[in-house]
């Protein structure tokens, strides 16, 4: 069973500091790790995508690296802004076709 | 190509009525799961369907809660004599038939009110 964990559960920043959200899971057969971005009350964006045959996935400020061994991955932000708040949940296969997912980090970004 | 609609967005029921989610999936897609969100929880895998088919309802509340992805029309999370704990926010997400299907697309959300 896939098991993921996200810590811390909340973090708040000034803006202009990098962020780094951790996320980890307990299966490493892993074939892939998504980041998705929820706005309360809102659904989910997907912000990047890594395959278990990449280290890591850009996608403009974002960063998202894997670590299979280690079952972790981490999403980094540069420059935070306060658009940049809200929460983050990453998510690992359970199966073929299932998604774990943590709890989640909610970033607050004051200016 | 419009993304995973979900109807309605916000949904308030009285203890003990019956609730209807509706999902229309992406063009072209036939897989269709349902994801349930408690208040400060993660999102939890219910029911994974495909056309006119139940793959796996695992997820699923044995009673009160059924799901269905007809031939015509939207998949459709049905929810009877809902209780209080039945408050969340209820996802769908859709995968096209040769995609991985781990690497779905998720819709808005109904958010359902249990009062």
């Amino acid at each position: 069973k896939q098991e993921v964990t996200q810590i811390p559960a909340a973090l708040s920043v000034p803006e202009g500091e990098n962020l780094v959200l951790n996320c980890s899971f307990t299966d490493s057969a892993i074939y892939n790790l998504q980041w998705f971005r929820q706005d309360p009350g809102k659904g989910l964006t997907s912000l990047l995508l890594i395959q278990s045959s990449q280290r890591e996935q850009t996608s403009g400020r974002l960063n998202a690296s894997l670590d299979k061994s280690s079952g972790r991955s981490t999403l980094y932000i540069a420059a935070s802004q306060p658009g940049d708040s809200a929460t983050y949940l990453c998510a690992g296969p359970h199966g073929d076709y299932k998604l774990s997912f943590g709890a989640g980090t909610t970033v607050t970004v004051r200016a | 190509n419009a993304g995973v609609m979900q109807n309605p967005r916000h949904l308030v029921r009285r203890r003990g009525q019956e609730a209807r989610l509706r999902c229309s999936p992406m063009k072209g897609h036939s897989h269709v799961y349902w994801y349930r969100q408690l208040p400060e929880e993660g999102l939890k895998f219910m029911v994974y369907l495909q056309k006119e088919n139940i793959i796996d309802e695992s997820g699923m509340p044995k009673e009160r809660f059924s799901a269905e992805f007809p031939k015509e029309g939207p998949s459709i999370l049905r929810i009877q004599q809902v209780v209080r704990g039945d408050s969340a926010a209820y996802f769908c997400a859709s995968s096209p038939p040769r995609a991985r299907r781990t690497e779905a697309f998720f819709g808005q959300g109904t958010r359902l009110t249990v009062v």
